[in-house]
């Protein structure tokens, strides 16, 4: 059974870091793009990032470009997010999510159960 | 950025209804890149339907997507009670890859 794991979460002062992860299990880690999705408490679905299964190319939203960096170590099957410069807006849970095909143009067909962060003084 | 606007906002209907959710973009979807996910409460989003009008794997028939280039539509062709849930559209076609701010389905 594909299974994604995410971890990391905490309650961060503004202007704080975080690093996020997520292990996958159930299928080929290193031949599967994946993203980073949020969900702020009450709100909609924000893409938030996107990395290609070599970890050869990435792609941000602009509300975290700059700030947050994904990467992946596909020896260990997991991938993370780095979130710097942390802000109240960043509180929400993050999903990790695996794509049907390890390219850009693809959909997001399995989703993690998230972790949550949470940015206040 | 395309702007994805999805209609209603809240959709209540009874068991057994048609629910048509309506999905519009700001600029036409490359490839007709566009899937819908379903998310129940206290869930993680579920993929429904991919490419405008694929099917993802176990999802039952009552479920479909049409349209193409700025117009899409996700139908629930009767109603059941474990549909209650916020309906989303993305595009995956452009980068950002932009979510709809979602509709709810009500159980009458």
């Amino acid at each position: 059974e594909v299974q994604l794991l995410e971890s990391g979460g905490a309650l961060v002062q503004p202007g704080g870091s975080l690093r996020l992860s997520c292990v996958g299990s159930g299928f080929t880690f290193s031949s599967n793009a994946l993203s980073w999705v949020r969900q702020a408490p009450g709100k909609g679905l924000e893409w938030v990032s996107y990395i290609v299964g070599s970890g050869s190319y990435t792609d941000y939203a602009d509300s975290v470009k700059g700030r947050f960096t994904i990467s992946r170590d596909n020896s260990k099957n997991t991938l993370y997010l780095q979130l710097n410069s942390l802000r109240a807006e960043d509180t929400a849970l993050y999903y990790c999510a695996k794509y049907q095909y390890n390219t850009f143009y693809s959909y997001m067909h399995v989703w993690g159960k998230g972790t949550t962060v949470t940015v206040s003084s | 950025e395309i702007v994805l606007t999805q209609s209603p906002g809240t959709l209540s209907l009874s068991p057994g209804e048609r629910a048509t959710f309506s999905c519009r973009t700001s600029q036409s979807v490359r490839s007709n890149y566009l899937a819908w996910y379903q998310q129940k409460p206290g869930q993680a989003p579920r993929l429904l339907i991919y490419g405008a009008s694929s099917r993802a794997t176990g999802i039952p028939d009552r479920f479909s997507g049409s349209g193409s280039g700025t117009d899409f539509t996700l139908t629930i062709s009767r109603l059941e009670p474990e549909d209650i849930a916020v309906y989303y559209c993305q595009q995956y076609g452009t980068s950002p890859k932009t979510f709809g701010q979602g509709t709810k389905v009500e159980i009458k």
